[in-house]
């Protein structure tokens, strides 16, 4: 099982520009998650998903758009990148969570570090 | 809004000593994760613990859950240059949305010198 990957791994963009990252998980778990990581700032997310065709807002998802349309993967949409997009990206994935003794472990991709110019 | 503070930020040691890292808040958590991330790499799950008072030990490596769930540690003992890394906690949201939401904590950055 390659469990969750990302790509691309780096990539440099112009103001303006716009791309997709992708993540995909070969554990039919049912939540994924995009977070973004900043020196000093730590993990934050950005957009999640409980299934397959339903996303949701995270903390920080201004400028950001992402689509669920098959449950091994998640899509991060930025329509046009701005320097404060420049990041490291992160996507993981985890099992449902449970009523009661919640164990929310997430599994997390390599990262995509991404250079808005 | 629930917050994590994580402390110290950063932690420069010699190989044998033993160290604390601290994982504190003014709210309560379901669960409590410790995640280790190297260079270039995604987080990696350490261990969860559910429980108040809860201990669980790997290897060099002890990890507490405070009583009222609100706070957390991680002990190593006579660190290692293989223990150098970022070490992040992560608390699990008690509301009924959680929906699998971890609040992080911003980390603490262990150099373990040989």
């Amino acid at each position: 099982n390659a469990g969750v990957t990302q790509t691309p791994k780096f990539r440099v963009l112009k103001t303006g520009q716009s791309m997709t990252l992708l993540c995909a998980q070969d554990m039919n778990h049912e939540y994924m998650y995009w977070y973004r990581q900043d020196p000093g700032m730590g993990l934050r997310l950005i957009h999640y998903s409980v299934g397959e065709g339903t996303t949701a807002k995270g903390e920080v998802p201004d400028g950001y758009n992402v689509s669920r349309l098959k449950k091994q993967n998640f899509l991060l949409g930025l329509e046009s990148a701005a320097p404060s997009q420049t990041s490291v990206y992160f996507c993981a994935s985890s099992y449902s969570a449970k009523t009661g003794a919640v164990n929310n472990e997430q599994f997390f991709g390599p990262g995509t570090r991404l250079t808005v110019l | 809004t629930q917050l994590l503070e994580q402390s110290p930020q950063f932690l420069s040691i010699q190989e044998g000593e033993n160290l604390t890292v601290y994982c504190n808040s003014s709210s309560v958590f379901s669960s409590l994760q410790w995640y280790r991330q190297e260079p270039g790499e995604g987080p990696v799950l350490l261990v969860t613990v559910v429980t108040g008072g809860e201990v669980k030990k790997l290897k060099r490596l002890t990890f507490q859950f405070g009583d009222a769930r609100k706070d957390s540690s991680l002990h190593i003992t006579a660190a290692q240059p293989g223990d150098t890394g970022l070490y992040l906690c992560a608390g699990g949201r008690v509301d009924g949305g959680s929906q699998g939401n971890l609040i992080f904590g911003k980390g603490t950055k262990l150099s373990v010198k040989p």
